[in-house]
């Protein structure tokens, strides 16, 4: 079946750029995306790419895909201590069962 | 603005209880979808339905249930909880459409005592 990885933790400084990476299996992906889950909240959609765009740039949010590889990434710049939280890549490929999604990435801000 | 909500943001029940959660959806979306959410294991779906009535079982569906009587509520059913269902539910909805993605709702945390 369709597989997404991606690191459990990322730490980084405040202030510096943050790349969260992921890596599917799926090569029929329609779409990618790249939710945001705050400590006991739910899930909020914070971007996606079509499959056949290499970049999509959305204030300090750049996400990259390299369709070959199967590699997603996500750059968040000038990260700021409510950018902690955990970070999920998704994709889909029109399924009835709806998205794939990684196990999260914890996104670590030390001041 | 897409909204779905449920119906509790946090449960507390004990072993051997019947437990419903509801989710309720006003996008008209056909699909719906209940995840648990525990650490170290990220999403793992437990159910989802893409029309009314109509229901297929996830990866984890083992000691649950969902109803799908109308398009816009889809509830999960725990027949008789153990404590290994304290978890996260999240409740998701996915239109149709090439720009559509999957909608959560904020999520319920049900204890099992």
């Amino acid at each position: 079946g369709e597989d997404v990885e991606q690191s459990l933790f990322l730490s980084v400084r405040e202030g510096d750029s943050s790349v969260i990476n992921c890596t599917y299996t799926d090569s029929s992906s329609t779409y990618l995306y790249w939710y945001k889950q705050e400590p006991g909240a739910g899930l909020q959609l914070l971007t996606y790419i079509f499959s056949n765009m290499d970049m999509k740039q959305d204030q300090r949010l750049t996400v990259l895909l390299n369709k070959k590889d199967k590699h997603l990434s996500l750059r968040i710049a000038d990260t700021q201590t409510g950018d902690s939280a955990i970070y999920f890549c998704a994709e889909f490929s029109g399924g009835a069962d709806g998205l794939t999604f990684g196990k999260g990435t914890h996104l670590i801000i030390q001041p | 603005d897409v909204k779905v909500t449920q119906s509790s943001r946090y449960l507390v029940k004990r072993t051997g209880e019947k437990v419903f959660l509801e989710c309720v959806q006003d996008m008209d979306h056909e699909n719906m979808f209940w995840y648990r959410q525990d650490p170290g294991l990220g999403l793992r779906l437990i159910y989802f339905s893409y029309d009314v009535k109509m229901k297929e079982k996830g990866d984890i569906p083992e000691g649950y249930s969902v109803s799908r009587e109308k398009k816009e509520r889809f509830s999960l059913i725990l027949e008789s909880a153990s404590t290994n269902q304290t978890s996260m539910y999240l409740c998701a909805s996915l239109g149709l459409g090439f720009t559509d993605t999957q909608y959560f709702g904020p999520g319920t945390r049900l204890t099992v005592l």
